[in-house]
């Protein structure tokens, strides 16, 4: 089982810019979380997806957007990079609804993005 | 709406000491409470959880919580430190309810082991 896997490791960018990070779910899990970690700070929820659509959203702007694909993946974009969007962003899964009493989110090794 | 409080965003202990993360939380609704730890570079990994039942619960590497209604807390402990221990540590707090699954995370605890 590869777990939660993140494409790219890194990646660079210029303010103004768009970005699309990546995400492949554990095998079995349907429900993809985005979490953003500036340097020094815990996670902040930006989304999750299930079932193709967006179910709950953090307080992140509309420039922050994203999908699900009918196999589970995930991508997350962001349009007009601004400076403060430097951060490492985080995926997670979780299994669906019936184990939702119980279920706990896994971590990618996240995406480091810095805007210049 | 829900938060959790990390107290002491650095705590140094020696190896073979008792560690002691400190977090206290905040919900309208039950809470289910989680401990991660994050090594240099890495995403997080799940040490412990509390959803219902017995409030001590233990989890990878040695380490426990000891969930506190009246308290509102929500520790994390382990005996004895080891080198390998050192690491930031992050108290998150999330709904009971399907739907309302999102992790709202503290500001996390850099834990460093004295040789």
């Amino acid at each position: 089982d590869a777990g939660v896997t993140q494409s790219p490791t890194h990646l660079i960018k210029t303010r103004g810019q768009q970005v699309t990070l990546r995400c492949s779910p554990k095998s079995g899990h349907d429900t993809v979380s985005w979490y953003q970690q500036a340097l020094g700070q815990g996670p902040q929820f930006i989304f999750q997806y299930y079932e193709e659509e967006e179910r709950q959203r953090g307080n992140f702007p509309d420039r922050f957007s994203g999908h699900q694909f009918p196999n589970y993946s995930s991508e997350l974009n962001v349009n007009a990079l601004l400076l403060g969007d430097s951060a490492l962003y985080l995926c997670a899964s979780s299994p669906g609804p019936v184990l939702s009493s119980y279920n706990e989110q896994f971590f990618g090794p996240g995406t480091r993005l810095t805007v210049l | 709406a829900q938060s959790v409080t990390q107290l002491g965003s650095h705590v140094s202990v020696s190896e073979g000491a008792l560690v002691l993360l400190r977090c206290n939380y905040s919900s309208s609704v039950p809470p289910y409470l989680f401990w991660y730890v994050q090594y240099p570079n890495q995403g997080l990994q799940l040490l412990l959880k509390y959803t219902t039942g017995a409030t001590l619960v233990k989890g990878i590497n040695g380490f426990e919580a000891e969930f506190k209604k009246s308290e509102t807390s929500f520790h994390l402990t382990k005996p004895s430190a080891h080198m390998s221990d050192a690491a930031e540590y992050f108290c998150a707090v999330r709904g009971p309810n399907f739907g309302n699954e999102k992790l709202t995370f503290g500001t996390g605890t850099r834990l460093t082991i004295i040789p």
